[in-house]
């Protein structure tokens, strides 16, 4: 059965550095979202991604992070400047059609732990 | 607000008995979608169920049940005849149009369900 696949499992970066996680949605999904989940809280929408274009963002969402869709498979989350509070799990999912009716299905996750 | 409550933050159980969570929402929407997802302690989400809000009827899934009602929106959850294998955090999510046609999802906090043995 396909899933949405993320590397790296774990990361440790040092407060200041760029990260770049990386996600591979299922194969005919359309739409890509990441979200992150801070240790113990709940999962928080961070971005969705529709049409080689960024459709919502949350406030978390500020300039130091981007998405890029780089080719037909990947879908990448950048911070560019990381901060101790980015530390979190953080989760791509993906879905298959443009409407409201389909299921996100979840990445195995990246937990980033900023230094 | 809280879009989507989950009232109880941790539960614990002995090992065969049933046990619900209860998840209540709030939207403006008559057109929305509900989910539960479960954590396992290794951490990723996987996914339970979905429910359009124009489907009010109840599901069964093996131990899983679901009840829908709309009129208290409520999204609850029961595992019957509970296994320690049940012991994880339990999302509800709720998606609606958010305007441009991303349907995110908003979790509630999550219920943390521990079964003894």
């Amino acid at each position: 059965e396909p899933e949405v696949t993320q590397t790296p499992s774990h990361q440790v970066t040092q407060m200041g550095q760029e990260v770049i996680l990386r996600c591979v949605p299922i194969s005919n999904h359309l739409y890509f979202y990441w979200y992150r989940q801070i240790l113990g809280q709940k999962v928080e929408f961070l971005v969705s991604f529709y049409n080689n274009e960024i459709s919502e963002k949350s406030e978390i969402f500020d300039d130091q992070f981007s998405v890029e869709r780089p080719d037909g498979s990947n879908f990448t989350l950048k911070i560019r400047s990381t901060k101790l509070e980015d530390s979190a799990m953080y989760f791509c999912a993906s879905r298959k059609l443009a409407g409201g009716g389909e299921t996100q299905y979840f990445g195995p996750g990246t937990r980033l732990l900023v230094l | 607000a809280q879009k989507v409550t989950q009232a109880q933050t941790e539960i614990s159980v002995v090992e065969k008995e049933d046990v619900t969570l209860d998840c209540v929402y709030e939207t403006r929407d008559t057109t929305y979608y509900l989910f539960w997802y479960k954590q396992p302690p290794s951490g990723e989400l996987v996914f339970l169920i979905r429910r359009n809000s124009f489907d009010e009827q109840n599901e069964i899934s093996g131990r899983y049940s679901w009840n829908f009602q709309k009129s208290t929106s409520s999204f609850n959850f029961t595992i019957t005849a509970s296994q320690v294998v049940d012991s994880a955090v339990y999302f509800c999510a709720l998606s609606e149009n958010s305007g441009a046609g991303s349907y995110q999802l908003t979790f509630g906090k999550g219920t943390k369900l521990s079964v003894i043995p």
